[in-house]
């Protein structure tokens, strides 16, 4: 069974300063990664994904994946209060031959606030 | 900006009706997907459909569940027996490929009476 594990928080910070989300996956298969933000009682909203292990940056976003620790994380830089949502840390994984079916695997979110 | 858009907003219904929840998935995407979140839940993958026939299903996906492309455009979610854990927001999404970003619709709140 694949599973995503994300801390449900609450998470809060002070306007200004970075916030770090993290997930980890159960599974070592090949996969993408992706990070969508939800406000409360709307659709998932993609920020970014990463495939590869590193780090990637988009804007005051930053994702991180490390596969050998099966653990990607996301940090918003100069998080406003805008930010406060409820981020979901989803997986997508291959088989063996490489095909990806397309199901998305999804944390349970972090509940992020951000206050002035 | 093309999106996904889901009709209606929100569904109320009696136990044991079926329903039908609609998708317009992006008009150039090729695969497309019904996702579920309970109140306070994780969001399940219930369906993957492309090229008229499903990829894969989950086991909440069951017998009462159906999936149908019935013009180029619209792609529908039918519960033929409502229960009242069935209860939930219902997401489309859609991608251009497998591995493609899925990019979803505001939902639909189906609540079961």
């Amino acid at each position: 069974q694949k599973e995503v594990e994300q801390n449900s928080g609450p998470l809060s910070v002070p306007e200004g300063a970075i916030a770090s989300l993290n997930c980890t996956y159960s599974d070592r298969g090949s996969q993408s990664f992706f990070w969508y933000r939800q406000y409360s009682g709307k659709s998932p909203e993609l920020i970014m994904f990463i495939y590869s292990n590193g780090d990637k940056e988009d804007g005051r976003f930053t994702a991180q994946l490390n596969k050998a620790s099966q653990y990607v994380s996301l940090l918003i830089r100069d998080s406003q209060p805008s930010d406060s949502a409820t981020y979901l840390c989803a997986v997508k994984w291959r088989d063996a031959g490489g095909t990806s079916y397309g199901k998305l695997t999804f944390g349970q979110g972090t509940i992020l606030t951000v206050h002035p | 900006e093309p999106e996904v858009t889901q009709t209606p907003s929100h569904q109320v219904t009696q136990m044991g009706q079926e329903v039908i929840l609609r998708c317009v998935p992006i008009s150039n995407h090729l695969y497309f997907y019904w996702y579920r979140q309970i109140l306070g839940q994780k969001v399940e993958f219930l369906v993957s459909f492309y090229n008229n026939e499903i990829s894969e299903k989950s086991e909440i996906f069951d017998d009462q569940f159906s999936v149908e492309r019935p013009d180029g455009s619209n792609f529908t979610l039918k519960i033929r027996s409502t229960k009242l854990e069935d209860s939930a927001m219902y997401f489309c999404a859609s991608s251009g490929t497998l591995g493609d970003t899925q990019y979803f619709g505001p939902g639909t709140r189906l609540t079961v009476l």
